[in-house]
């Protein structure tokens, strides 16, 4: 088996500050996401990476950016907080388009 | 682009009763799923189910791709399976994007 970690689990931000989130996977699997979820709404997909250096647009991208510098691990940067902003990031692996497994999630507070 | 309509959006059984969650989809299927999304927001997956039938002690998962639907039944609920169902597939192109639903909220009461 294996096991993906977020961090931060909490995230406390200042409108307009660029804000960082991590996730690392040990499973080796080559595809990561990350995906946004607000209260009442389905998850939506952000970022995908099929492979390390490699970065897809999904439907929400607008406002992030995303990096995969490793196979282990892909991060998803918040360019620039909006005030009153609360929302959960998941990040997820898989191998190439089969079953992904998910992270705990980083709750994200701007005040 | 493709959606996915969850019913019911909320469910009370009583304890032992049977469940069944649909799930339709707006176009044909590559892959799709069943997770379990606990209070803290984390997710489980319960089934990677593109086709056909799958079980798992009281989960039974059947997808039919022709009717572009996915069902989630399950048995005997228990107090424990509260909580949140979502269902969410990847069209027939292109790597697993999945698209989620909005989720079945489940309480099992004593």
């Amino acid at each position: 088996g294996g096991i993906i970690t977020q961090t931060p689990k909490f995230l406390i931000g200042q409108e307009g500050q660029k804000l960082t989130l991590k996730c690392q996977q040990n499973f080796n699997h080559d595809t990561m996401y990350w995906y946004r979820q607000d209260s009442g709404k389905g998850l939506r997909l952000i970022y995908y990476s099929i492979t390390e250096n490699d970065l897809q647009k999904g439907d929400l991208s607008e406002g992030y950016d995303a990096s995969r510098e490793k196979k282990s691990s892909f991060s998803l940067t918040v360019t620039s907080a909006q005030k009153n902003e609360m929302a959960v990031f998941l990040c997820a692996s898989s191998i190439r388009f089969y079953e992904q497994y998910f992270g705990p999630g980083t709750r994200l507070t701007v005040l | 682009g493709q959606q996915v309509q969850q019913s019911p959006a909320s469910l009370v059984l009583q304890e032992g009763e049977n469940a069944e969650l649909q799930c339709n989809f707006s176009t044909s299927l590559n892959s799709m799923q069943w997770f379990y999304q606990r209070p803290e927001g984390s997710l489980v997956s319960l089934f990677y189910n593109p086709s056909g039938t799958k079980q798992s002690g009281r989960l039974t998962s059947t997808t039919v791709i022709k009717e572009r639907r996915s069902s989630l039944h399950i048995s005997s609920s228990q107090i424990t399976d509260s909580g949140t169902y979502l269902c969410a597939m990847a069209p027939d192109s292109g790597y697993n994007k999945l698209t989620f639903g909005k989720g079945t909220v489940l309480l099992v009461s004593p």
